[in-house]
């Protein structure tokens, strides 16, 4: 079963905004992984972060955690046109044997 | 650094029929997943393997697929007989180590359809 859930499910926005994207999960986690998806590339992980830690920056990438409301949130700042793709939370709990479990994912478009 | 391989990248077969899918990850990554990705929804784990040995297989469907990584290495995945539900993009991940701390690196994916 999915553990985390994304909202909000489509996303569009003019390329130099900002994007923010949520996660939603139920049980309590060790870590949380945002990862981006296109046809170009696949999957690709963006950053991990941990049930101890509250905020990571990678880039243009900047994520919070809040394990008392149990959700994560993904911020793209000026974004681009190649930014362009579903974005997915994946959290590992010991609850799923330490398994990745997947939302379904925010599709964002950019506009150039 | 060479990426997870994955063949075949399309598949197309009538219900019933068997397939299989393969899976070279990344070299020195022990642990590899296999998930299941239906159109509009996230990766699903099915199987995952620490070296040859099965760490996770508790959402595979074992009367109609079997997974195995003889050496270590390579990976097959099996689906026999396929039915529609079936139809999806497989993918295949290997990360360094057993942990959800661990990045996982995803292969291109076998799109499966089945008609």
């Amino acid at each position: 079963s999915q553990q985390g859930e994304e909202d909000p499910q489509a996303l569009s926005i003019q390329e130099g905004e900002n994007a923010t994207m949520n996660c939603s999960y139920k049980t309590s986690i060790n870590n949380l992984q945002w990862y981006r998806q296109n046809s170009g590339r696949g999957l690709v992980h963006l950053i991990l972060i941990r049930s101890n830690e509250r905020e990571k920056h990678s880039g243009r990438l900047r994520v919070t955690l809040d394990t008392s409301k149990k959700s994560s949130s993904l911020l793209i700042t000026a974004s681009r046109a190649a930014d362009t793709a579903s974005y997915f939370c994946a959290t590992d709990s010991r609850r799923n044997n330490n398994d990745m479990r997947f939302g379904a994912g925010t599709r964002l478009t950019v506009k150039p | 650094e060479a990426g997870v391989a994955q063949s075949p990248r399309y598949k197309i077969i009538e219900k019933r029929q068997s397939v299989a899918f393969w899976c070279n990850p990344i070299s020195g990554h022990a642990t590899l997943y296999w998930y299941q990705q239906i159109l509009g929804q996230g990766p699903k784990l099915l199987i995952q393997f620490q070296n040859n040995g099965v760490v996770d297989d508790s959402q595979l469907p074992k009367d109609r697929f079997s997974a195995e990584r003889l050496k270590g290495v390579d990976s097959t995945l099996k689906i026999q007989p396929a039915k529609l539900e079936d139809s999806a993009v497989y993918l295949c991940a290997s990360s360094f180590r057993t942990s959800g701390a661990a990045e996982q690196f995803f292969g291109p994916g076998t799109r499966l359809t089945v008609l």
